[in-house]
């Protein structure tokens, strides 16, 4: 169980071009998925957290309107990358929590396989 | 500013000995700890949840989590090759969303 499936696993494209990509969780519903992206040798760093039915909450410095994210469904969040520039390169992954722990804050996230983005 | 602090290594272990990693971090409040393994352009993948004091034991980890502390740590015992990935130590708060995640401690265990 737990499974979080994310698409592409990659994807090169050019400098101003737009990139949307998919996190779906495929055995349970996630209300809440979160978004991270990772430099290389750094750790993840959270970008924004994506709600079903309402607004995405971003991380300080993380610009709403350069990603761009969805979350329409209960399985469903997508994060869209607006005109992509070379320093957007990056691995982006994505993760819910099953909420099968009372908390449900208290479970653990799981995660998509990542998307790396290169931006030419 | 909430962190959570690893070394970042490299550890490097013979195989079959005793891997130790450590993390501690800053917010007293926080209620729920994890470590993930990361393999090379992998996406992290969950090896232990603890969430009260003490040692929890899954097979060769062992997670130890002191509060008052405020360190957690995991030991992998008769170290594989196959363990030589980054770990990560991750910290929720009580009622909070996020999750924050250490740098990670890059570990490899020679055959």
């Amino acid at each position: 169980g737990a499974v979080v499936s994310q698409h592409p696993s990659w994807v090169i494209c050019k400098s101003g071009t737009s990139v949307k990509i998919e996190c779906r969780s495929l055995d349970f519903q996630a209300t809440t998925m979160f978004w991270y992206r990772q430099f290389p040798k750094q750790s993840l760093m959270l970008m924004a957290t994506s709600n079903e039915g309402s607004k995405a909450t971003y991380e300080q410095g993380v610009e709403k309107d350069k990603f761009l994210i969805n979350h329409a469904s209960l399985t469903l969040s997508t994060l869209t990358v607006t005109s992509a520039h070379p320093e957007d390169s990056s691995f982006y992954i994505c993760s819910a929590r099953t909420g099968q722990s009372v908390p449900e804050n208290n479970s653990p996230l799981h995660f998509g396989n990542g998307t790396r983005l290169t931006v030419t | 500013q909430k962190e959570v602090e690893q070394n970042s290594g490299p550890l490097s272990v013979p195989e079959g000995a005793i891997a130790s990693l450590n993390c501690t971090y800053s917010d007293r409040v926080s209620q729920s700890f994890f470590w993930y393994r990361q393999y090379s352009g992998k996406s992290p993948e969950l090896i232990m949840s603890i969430y009260s004091n003490g040692d929890k034991e899954d097979g060769r980890f062992t997670a130890q989590l002191n509060k008052a502390s405020q360190y957690v740590s995991l030991l992998i015992r008769d170290s594989q090759p196959s363990d030589s990935a980054t770990y990560l130590c991750a910290v929720s708060e009580d009622g909070g969303f996020k999750t924050i995640f250490g740098a990670g401690t890059r570990l490899f265990v020679k055959a």
